[in-house]
């Protein structure tokens, strides 16, 4: 069974750090792998798609990689800033999403 | 604009009266499917549906009812909700075959008291 796991579940940075958020799949049977931002409140904004033959996407300040064999993906967030703050969640594709339960960021001024 | 809207966005009912959630997409898309979002949970699929008349049970379908008579509406149905289901729910559509981008609606507050 396909389990995804999110590290850390909560980030707080000061504004204009780089920063790494980390997810992690059991199962490398997958299509793609997206990742969403959802702002409280609000529905989930999708980010990045990237499909099991890639190996990143970028958009803006925002780089996601896709490590299939390892089962691991990494969402780059550059220059961070205090719209950033949201919690960032990673699903894998395969014959439905199955969603990682969240980061947590906090970009404080 | 495209776009998946929800409606209500926002319920509070009496356990056992039934409601219904709707979710309408406007690209055309065939898979629709609902989730819901609790606290250390994180999003789990509840049904889902391929295409016009075809619906399928996600993870987590007790007490819970679907239809698909239109490709672009896809209502989630509580028959007799219970303050379990208390939740956040949404709608997401894409196109097949899998693996294209989801894309979801702004949410549904469902409280159930």
């Amino acid at each position: 069974k396909q389990e995804v796991t999110q590290i850390p579940a909560a980030l707080s940075v000061p504004e204009g750090e780089n920063l790494v958020l980390n997810c992690s799949f059991t199962d490398s049977a997958i299509y793609n792998l997206q990742w969403f931002r959802q702002d409280p409140g609000k529905g989930l904004t999708s980010l990045l798609l990237i499909q099991s033959s890639q190996r990143e996407q970028t958009s803006g300040r925002l780089n996601a990689s896709l490590d299939k064999s390892s089962g691991r993906s990494t969402l780059y967030i550059a220059a961070s800033q205090p719209g950033d703050s949201a919690t960032y969640l990673c699903a894998v594709g395969a014959d439905k999403l199955i969603f990682g339960t969240g980061t947590r960021l906090q970009v404080f001024p | 604009e495209a776009q998946v809207t929800q409606n209500p966005r926002y319920l509070i009912t009496v356990t056992g009266k039934k409601l219904t959630v709707t979710c309408s997409q406007n690209m055309n898309h065939e898979y629709m499917s609902w989730y819901r979002q609790d606290p250390g949970l994180g999003l789990r699929q509840i049904y889902y549906s391929m295409n016009v008349e075809v619906t399928d049970k996600g993870d987590v379908p007790e007490g819970y009812k679907v239809s698909r008579k239109e490709k672009r509406n896809f209502p989630l149905i509580l028959e007799s909700p219970s303050p379990n289901q208390t939740s956040l729910y949404f709608c997401a559509s894409s196109f097949l075959p899998l693996g294209t981008e989801a894309f979801f609606g702004q949410g549904t507050r469902l409280t159930v008291v």
